[in-house]
């Protein structure tokens, strides 16, 4: 099985300030044919189902804002929000769909501060 | 406009069989390219996939899962069904179901965009 590490478990960030969430997953998920990372984001705020962030590591699903971005390198990626708001209080969790079993990371609770 | 929603019961007892049903609208699990999973969560603890049902019938199921997992699907009630065997405390979960999306150049791509609410199940006896 692919291992999705997710760091930090949790952290704190002040309202404006820049949030970085970090991935690794145990093997590559870059399907060499079509050069795509097959790497998702949800989040998921509290008493709520998770909801589709990013698709291909870096592709904002619509409708969601552009303070939200994605990038990899290598095995590692990393969801970034910008510039936090207070409605961004949530879990994160990064999953990889490139092979049986679609695991999801750890997640990561995202405060302010 | 894609909505889902979980149902069944919310108490088990170990050994049981549990049977939750997944009723969707906004698209129809007959038409090509659909597909609809079932990912449970225990309380405070992150997201494990479960199974997954495309329209032609195709099957996808956690591998550690795997003896105990079947789904199905009823077309013409709009539905996906789970059952898990032989549940345990240890099953206790929120299951949700939820669309996946299919790209026809690449195949199914096999995130989850559009989630139910979910339904907590507990195993106790």
């Amino acid at each position: 099985d692919i291992v999705m590490t997710q760091s930090p478990d949790s952290l704190a960030v002040s309202l404006g300030e820049r949030a970085t969430i970090s991935c690794k997953s145990s093997q590559s998920v870059l399907y060499s044919p079509n050069n795509k990372n097959y790497l998702a984001w949800y989040q998921q705020k509290a008493g709520q189902p998770p909801k589709l962030l990013i698709y291909w590591a870096s592709t904002r699903e619509s409708g969601v804002p552009d303070r939200f971005s994605g990038s990899v390198s290598g095995t590692d990626f990393t969801l970034t929000i910008s510039s936090l708001q207070a409605e961004d209080v949530a879990v994160y969790y990064c999953q990889q769909y490139y092979t049986s079993p679609f695991t999801f990371g750890g997640g990561t609770k995202v405060e302010i501060k | 406009q894609i909505t889902l929603k979980e149902s069944g019961p919310t108490l088990v007892k170990p050994t049981q069989t549990l049977t939750l049903t997944c009723t969707f609208s906004g698209f129809s699990v007959s038409t090509s390219g659909v597909g609809v999973g079932w990912i449970r969560q225990p309380p405070g603890k992150a997201l494990e996939w479960l199974a997954l049902i495309y329209w032609n019938d195709d099957k996808r199921y956690s591998p550690s899962l795997k003896s105990r997992l079947t789904i199905t699907k009823d077309t013409s009630k709009n539905q996906v069904v789970l059952t898990v065997t032989n549940m345990d405390p240890v099953d206790t979960a929120t299951y949700y179901c939820a669309h996946s999306p299919y790209d026809f150049l690449i195949g199914p791509l096999y995130y989850f965009d559009y989630w139910g609410q979910g339904t907590l199940v507990t195993v106790s006896s």
